[in-house]
């Protein structure tokens, strides 16, 4: 099956401070990645849907100056988490789709620890 | 009414048994179905994708949907300790890309 990667698998960072967790497809063209979010004990949340080339669409209740969503190729997108609080620690997953696919497939996930 | 229903568990089952997983959903123009499983502190994994009325079989596992009744089931036969997981139910609502998920019924197979 398709491959989706994510970078980094786990982060600490300091509270107030940003990161960034990328989300590569390695064998096919992305042409959308939607990136979720996972507490302990909890369901899958969808945060935002992006399309190569255009800005992200979030979900109710997602800030969208808190999380920046980058789709700039068909292979890559990056979420990053500005000024992140404790209460942004969190597992962190995208998934991508490619032409005309009904497959999603995700990435490994990216578990982010903000202290 | 939540969009993608299932019961949270666990459900215990004895190796070698039957385990069956359900789902509902609320929207009626929902037209893909996916069940995933997931294991503890990693990511999603697609086990089945279901589009039509009927059963989908792949080894161990079948997939069953019903759309009249909105209702959506995974059957895995011959269960297995590594089975041991949580299985979420996706919908796909209205042709688009987006999924939406329950909140997954964890599974434990027991020797």
């Amino acid at each position: 099956g398709a491959v989706v990667s994510q970078h980094p698998s786990w982060v600490i960072c300091k509270s107030g401070t940003s990161v960034k967790i990328e989300c590569r497809s390695l064998d096919f063209q992305a042409t959308t990645m939607f990136w979720y979010r996972q507490f302990p004990k909890q369901s899958l949340m969808l945060m935002a849907t992006s399309n190569e080339g255009s800005k992200a669409t979030y979900e109710q209740g997602v800030e969208k100056d808190k999380f920046l969503i980058n789709h700039a190729s068909l292979t890559l997108s990056t979420l990053t988490v500005t000024s992140a609080h404790p209460e942004d620690s969190s597992f962190y997953i995208c998934s991508a789709t490619g032409t005309g696919g009904h497959t999603i497939y995700f990435g490994e996930g990216s578990w982010l620890t903000v202290v | 009414q939540k969009e993608v229903e299932q019961n949270s568990g666990p459900l215990s089952v004895p190796e070698g048994a039957i385990a069956s997983l359900n789902c509902t959903y609320s929207d009626r123009v929902s037209q893909s179905f996916f069940w995933y499983r997931q294991y503890s502190g990693k990511s999603p994994e697609l086990i089945m994708s279901i589009y039509s009325n009927g059963d989908k079989e792949d080894g161990r596992f079948t997939a069953q949907l019903n759309k009249a009744s909105q209702y959506v089931s995974l059957l895995i036969r011959d269960s297995q300790p590594s089975d041991s997981a949580t299985y979420l139910c996706a919908v796909n609502p209205g042709g688009g890309n987006k999924l939406t998920f329950g909140t997954g019924t964890q599974l434990k197979v027991e020797l």
